[in-house]
């Protein structure tokens, strides 16, 4: 299996902040990686795919880029409803596969 | 609006099957591929498999021995078994869609059912 990590586990920032995460993927995989946001109690939603296309209705604030091993996610501006945990997820191999998650709040 | 709703049993002895059922409204199960991710409480996601709406399964490894998927389109329904069930298994079963042919990403998912595998 592919193994995904991210980077930071959790952080706390201002409402107004910029926050950047982190997925890196043990090999390559093209561009072949979701972002998706999940509220306690609440399904995942799916915020970005195919590393930097928005999906219909999310806000332009969340955005993606990378290819490869290393993709970043970004939040340009922290909204109090962007408290939540984000996934990123893997597709080029089968099983699709998680990252373990990063935690967002507002310091 | 596509909506998927989990239902079946919160608490299954071990060693037991847990049977769980997806039911699709708003949109067909035709051209699509149907999926089941858990997450055990406090923890991340796992994939489980998938299932093409003519019925062709993957699995992930890890549970392949114990996993079985199968889809109604008759009733726009589609199944989980997981047999040989241990603590280990206690999480939050969510069904999930994704676009069209593709078994890539996941836009729709039902709102989860807690499955407790406890004595």
């Amino acid at each position: 299996d592919i193994q995904m990590t991210q980077s930071p586990s959790s952080l706390s920032a201002s409402v107004g902040d910029r926050v950047t995460i982190t997925c890196q993927a043990s090999q390559d995989i093209s561009n072949y990686l979701n972002w998706y946001q999940q509220k306690p109690g609440k399904a995942p939603k799916l915020l970005i795919y195919d590393a930097s296309n928005l999906e219909t209705g999310v806000p332009s604030r969340f955005s993606g880029s990378g290819s490869g091993t290393d993709f970043t996610f970004t939040i340009s501006t922290l909204q109090p409803a962007d408290i939540a945990t984000y996934y990123c997820q893997q597709y080029d191999n089968l099983p699709p596969t998680f990252g373990p998650g990063t935690k967002v709040d507002i310091k | 609006q596509v909506q998927l709703q989990e239902s079946g049993p919160g608490l299954v002895k071990p060693s037991e099957t847990l049977s769980l059922t997806c039911t699709v409204s708003g949109g067909s199960i035709t051209s699509y591929f149907w999926t089941w991710i858990r997450q055990p409480p406090g923890k991340g996601l796992e994939w489980i498999g998938s299932i093409y709406y003519s019925g062709t399964t993957t699995y992930n490894p890890s549970l392949k021995s114990r996993v079985t998927i199968s889809v109604d389109t008759s009733k726009n329904q589609f199944s989980l078994k997981l047999s040989s069930v241990t603590a280990a298994d206690t999480a939050v079963y969510y069904c999930a869609r994704g676009p069209e042919y593709s078994n890539s990403w996941y836009v729709y998912w039902g709102q989860g059912t807690l499955v407790t595998v406890s004595s």
